[in-house]
């Protein structure tokens, strides 16, 4: 089946401008993630949506950082007044919560979106 | 969430096996250990997850001893395609996932 897709791959804008980065969850996924990744650097959470609600935006960085979800499935990240700061790897992941166990749900993540902003 | 700590990198040769210790001295009651594995270009790929004792599938083996203090991850035989970033993780439920800078396992032939 098809797995998590992020488009567009690779974003290359200029400091200042506004970029929307999409993310199609695998099917059936109540829970949506959004990380980046910096050069060399480990993954850092950004949201987290369950349905169409965000209850974790703990790590959204700056209120440049804005992201929504609609009917439960695609969710776009925008960044607003681009910096050059932002230049990371936006990685979407999404998973089917387990309510039988307390175990940690598997995430599956999506190729990336390299955003480079010059 | 619990913090990890875990080797930054590490080396081996193709056919050795290799285990990852990670150590979570504040693990809660409830928490499961979760290793993910990333390639350089994608996104992490779940490996295995346990609670207590040992876990295995058909990629590799989780050791978890009684205080649950740490956890190894066993990758045997090991090939040129396991190069890799390899995460430890600890949580339960739906949530963020704390990921740590992780370890860079280099296999060479």
């Amino acid at each position: 089946g098809a797995g998590v897709s992020q488009s567009p791959s690779n974003k290359v804008t200029e400091k200042g401008k506004d970029v929307e980065l999409r993310c199609d969850p695998i099917s059936g996924h109540t829970a949506l993630y959004w990380y980046r990744q910096s050069l060399g650097q480990g993954l850092e959470f950004l949201i987290y949506f369950q349905g169409n609600s965000a209850p974790d935006k703990s790590g959204l960085p700056s209120d440049r950082f804005s992201a929504e979800r609609t009917g439960g499935s695609v969710s776009t990240l925008t960044i607003q007044r681009t910096q050059q700061e932002d230049s990371a790897v936006y990685l979407c992941a999404s998973s089917l919560p387990v309510r039988s166990t307390g175990s940690t749900d598997t995430q599956y993540f999506g190729p990336g979106t390299r955003l480079t902003v010059l | 969430l619990a913090k990890t700590t875990q080797p930054i990198s590490m080396d081996s040769y193709e056919g050795q096996e290799v285990n990852i210790t990670c150590s979570h001295n504040n693990i809660a009651t409830n928490d499961y250990i979760t290793w993910y594995q990333q390639f350089p270009s994608q996104g992490p790929r779940f490996i295995i997850q346990g609670y207590k004792t040992k876990v295995t599938n058909e990629v590799a083996s989780l050791f978890i001893p009684a205080d649950r203090k740490s956890s190894t991850l066993s990758l045997p035989r090991v090939s040129l395609s396991d190069t890799a970033v390899y995460y430890c993780l600890v949580g339960r439920g739906t949530g963020k996932l704390i990921f740590g800078q992780g370890t860079t396992l280099q296999v060479k032939p």
